[in-house]
């Protein structure tokens, strides 16, 4: 079975670009999170998307958006670059299991993002 | 009150010896502690999980302690060998039906951990 699957591997940015990264969960699983992994700062909450709908946001600026598609594959926009930008994007996914309310996410390998 | 604390921000420990990382959080909401490994290049994964109702949980060598009147839990890597060389990730959740709050781990800042052969 697939894992969880990002791309590009590498983007390099300058400063006010726009970067897109994409994510294609597990088969199956419904719900998708957004996560930077900046260096010295561990893993700081983005986005979660469930079924399609955006369900909780993490403390970063508007513009940084994403999308949920009916494949359940997700998209991750980052709009005027920002050099503090530049960090390991990863997502993962999630199945729920019966009434289980905490679910054990499955990360990718990340989409390393580089803004000049 | 979203935050988990980790320490210490790394750790070199002797083949065989115990690894011992500490996390430490404040809101009472968290209710599931899972701590996830990442080997370099590669995304985080679980490791071993712990609910507030127990106070330890052993899977082979990795062992969660749990102190719920401290908000307070570690994980202790028994024998530790130059494999378990990696990033280690104590986490907390929010039941996910609580949609503007849970859902989403939590994560500390990290643990590197190198195992001298």
């Amino acid at each position: 079975e697939a894992g969880v699957t990002q791309s590009p591997t590498h983007l390099i940015k300058t400063r006010g670009q726009q970067a897109t990264l994409r994510c294609s969960p597990i088969s199956g699983h419904t719900s998708v999170y957004w996560y930077q992994q900046a260096l010295g700062l561990g893993l700081q909450f983005l986005l979660w998307y469930d079924e399609g709908e955006e369900r909780n946001r993490g403390n970063f600026p508007p513009r940084f958006s994403g999308r949920q598609f009916p494949n359940y594959s997700s998209e991750l926009n980052v709009n005027a670059l920002e050099l503090e930008d530049s960090a390991l994007y990863l997502c993962a996914s999630s199945l729920v299991r019966g009434t289980a309310v905490h679910r054990e996410l499955f990360f990718g390998e990340g989409s390393r993002l580089t803004v000049l | 009150q979203q935050q988990v604390k980790q320490s210490p921000q790394s750790l070199i420990v002797q083949k065989g010896g115990i690894s011992i990382i500490n996390c430490a959080y404040e809101n009472t909401a968290f209710d599931y502690f899972p701590w996830y490994q990442q080997f370099p290049g590669k995304g985080p994964a679980l490791l071993i999980a712990i609910r507030p109702d127990v106070s330890e949980k052993k899977e082979g060598r990795f062992t969660i302690s749990f102190n719920k009147s401290a908000k307070q839990f570690s994980l202790h890597i028994m024998d530790s060998q130059p494999g378990d060389s990696a990033t280690y990730f104590c986490a907390a959740s929010i039941p996910s039906p609580i949609y503007n709050q849970g859902g989403k781990l939590i994560f500390g800042q990290g643990t590197e951990l190198s195992v001298k052969p």
